[in-house]
Parts: structure tokens; C-alpha cells; sequence
């Protein structure tokens, strides 16, 4: 079945340190690809979104890339700070209305 | 502001009890959605909706029923709750946006099953 695959569980970094989590997925359709964050005490809000056309998806520092050849999507940042310490959920949008397949999360946490 | 709220944030129910989440929201989406949040398994779909009078089973809905009398409320119901049940639940409403969509969550409500 469709699936996403998100094998970071924890990731500590210092300020201005690069950030970069991966997911892979299986699909036999052409997903969107997606990263959503959560702060303490909060739902997940939407950060980037890449579809199969455009590739790359930037928002707010953070940038998300897909490649179809080895079915991967990442994001990084190349400069944390504090504020950033956050969950990461990478998702699949396979079938409109149908919800998001969601990948284990990855916890950031960043030192000043 | 377009919001997504839940209520309560915090229950506390006793095995075999029945126990009610509701869920609200002003963005007029017609798709609606809950959700739990466990470590180790991340976010997993229970129901959906796509508008007033209409659910679905999502991934793992045993042990669910869902209630969506408006456009605006959604309801995940626990007949008869078990201390497996007890996680964080997650309402969102959806907008398509491009060629996906985009799930505003509400806040989650911590939910513990004794």
C-alpha cells in the first residue's frame, strides 16, 4: 500500500547549524509531497508543499526538494535558530478529500 | 480568523464510559477530518467527512463513530472507551489548494482512558 518513511526520530542541533530531514514514500500515484511542523501544544500547521511538476517548494528559510528517481523528498534549512525547535511531519496527499498519510515525525530541537 | 477549535483540551474517562469530542470550525471547508497522535505511529486517520450528514472510515476507525449534523461540527464519539484509546486527537478542515489539499488542525484534545 501507499506509505511515507520518516526515520528520524530526534534531531539536536545548535543555532546556525543546517537542518535536513528525509522521507521516502511508495505510491503508485503521483503524490503531492508535504511538510507540516508542530510547535508545543499546538496541531500540525502546513509549512511546504511540492508537487511531481515543480520539484521544490521554499517557505519561511525552510526548502523541500523531491526526487522522483530514488521516491525521496527532504527539507533543510541552512540556518536553525531556537525558534525552529519543532516536530516535522513529512505527508502524501494521494487522493483528494481523502485525508494525508503522515510520516513518524522527526523532533528538532535547537540550543541557543 | 479562520479557526479550527476543540473542546475539550483535556478528558479524562474511565474504561467503558462514552466519551464525546467535538470539534468546530469557521474556515466553511466542506472536508473534515480527525485524527490521533501516538509515539510511534505519528498522525493516523480515524473518520472524515465530506459535509453535513456524511462520514467515512479512514484508517483505523474500530472503536470510532464520527457525527457530522453541520457544516460546521464534527464529532468523534467513543461508545465504549478503552485505555488504548487514551492519545491526542486532532480535528482539521480541508481546503484544496492546487492539486492538494490543506488540513487546518485545531489544537488536539488529551484524551486519558483509566
Amino acid at each position: 500500500g501507499d506509505s511515507v518513511t520518516q526515520k528520524q526520530g530526534q534531531v539536536t542541533l545548535s543555532e546556525d547549524d543546517f537542518l535536513f530531514i528525509n522521507c521516502t514514500y511508495s505510491t503508485t500515484t503521483y503524490p503531492t509531497l508535504l511538510w507540516y511542523v508542530q510547535y508545543l501544544g499546538q496541531g500540525p500547521q502546513l509549512l511546504l508543499k511540492v508537487t511531481t511538476a515543480n520539484n521544490k517548494g521554499i517557505s519561511r528559510g525552510f526548502e523541500a526538494t523531491y526526487d522522483k528517481g530514488t521516491t525521496s523528498f527532504h527539507l533543510q534549512k541552512a540556518s536553525v535558530q531556537e525558534s525552529d525547535s519543532a516536530v516535522y511531519f513529512c505527508a502524501l496527499a494521494l487522493n483528494y478529500a481523502q485525508g494525508l498519510t503522515f510520516g513518524l515525525g522527526t523532533r528538532v530541537s535547537v540550543f541557543p | 480568523e479562520a479557526a479550527v477549535t476543540q473542546s475539550p483540551r483535556n478528558k479524562v474517562a474511565v474504561t467503558g464510559g462514552k466519551v464525546t469530542l467535538s470539534c468546530n470550525q469557521t474556515n466553511n471547508h466542506n472536508n473534515m477530518y480527525w485524527y490521533r497522535q501516538d509515539t510511534g505511529h505519528g498522525l493516523r486517520l480515524i473518520h472524515y467527512s465530506y459535509g453535513a450528514g456524511s462520514t467515512e472510515k479512514g484508517d483505523i476507525p474500530d472503536g470510532y463513530k464520527a457525527s457530522r449534523p453541520s457544516q460546521e461540527n464534527f464529532s468523534l464519539i467513543l461508545e465504549l472507551a478503552t485505555p488504548s484509546q487514551t492519545s491526542v486527537y486532532f480535528c482539521a478542515s480541508g481546503a484544496r489548494t492546487g492539486s492538494a489539499e490543506t488540513l487546518y488542525f485545531g489544537s488536539g484534545t488529551r484524551l486519558t482512558v483509566l
